[in-house]
């Protein structure tokens, strides 16, 4: 079956627009992660969609970063007025979710180049 | 602060021995581990994990072990092989995290040797 897609693939970007990244999850995971890895760092939480419930936050860097996820399926990862520190590899991840633990699945990730 | 911590930033092994990537973590809240193997411009594909309530788990020639009073597990890949060659990175999550976040180390690049 499909894995977690990412669109696009690379993006680059001038200092000070706005970009948006995409995320289609495995079919019937119910949570959906975005994660970042900057250049010689481990991944690093942003956001986290569980349902319908509210996203945890809790590790975006900034309020430029937000994301929504429609319909419970698609998520869209936006950074606004883009600063060079943002240059990373954004990586979305899937699971079933719930309180038992379930490997998460990534996608290839989306590399986003500030100049 | 980095909560989890994988020391080496990089390992070399010839083919056919032994492979052993060590991951340290401070929080004692986390209660499930995970290794992450990732390739060049791929995602993170898991490769095996390991609840705390365990201090071993095999899986083929993969082998996770865990040190609670260390805080220390480290991931044993025996033999090791040209196509193991890769990032490795530990991962860790906490069960009062609803979310099953996973607190990442910085990885480990294992290069085998034919």
């Amino acid at each position: 079956g499909a894995g977690v897609s990412q669109s696009p693939s690379n993006k680059v970007t001038e200092k000070g627009k706005d970009v948006e990244l995409r995320c289609d999850p495995i079919s019937g995971h119910t949570a959906l992660y975005w994660y970042r890895q900057s250049l010689g760092q481990g991944l690093e939480f942003l956001i986290y969609f569980q349902g319908n419930s509210a996203p945890d936050k809790s590790g975006l860097p900034s309020d430029r970063f937000s994301a929504e996820r429609t319909g419970g399926s698609v998520s869209t990862l936006t950074i606004q007025r883009t600063q060079q520190e943002d240059s990373a590899v954004y990586l979305c991840a899937s699971s079933f979710g719930g309180l038992s633990y379930n490997e998460q699945f990534f996608g290839p990730g989306t590399r986003l180049t500030v100049l | 602060d980095q909560q989890v911590k994988q020391n080496s930033p990089s390992l070399s092994v010839q083919e056919g021995r032994i492979s052993i990537l060590n991951c340290d973590y401070t929080n004692s809240m986390f209660d499930y581990f995970l290794w992450y193997k990732k390739y060049p411009a791929e995602g993170p594909t898991f490769l095996i994990s390991i609840s705390s309530i365990k201090d071993k788990n095999e899986d083929g020639r993969f082998t996770v072990f865990l040190n609670k009073s260390a805080k220390h597990l480290s991931l044993h890949i025996v033999p090791s092989q040209p196509g193991d060659s890769a990032v490795y990175f530990c991962a860790a999550s906490a069960r009062r995290n609803a979310g099953n976040m996973l607190t990442f180390g910085g990885g480990t690049r294992l290069m085998v040797k034919p």
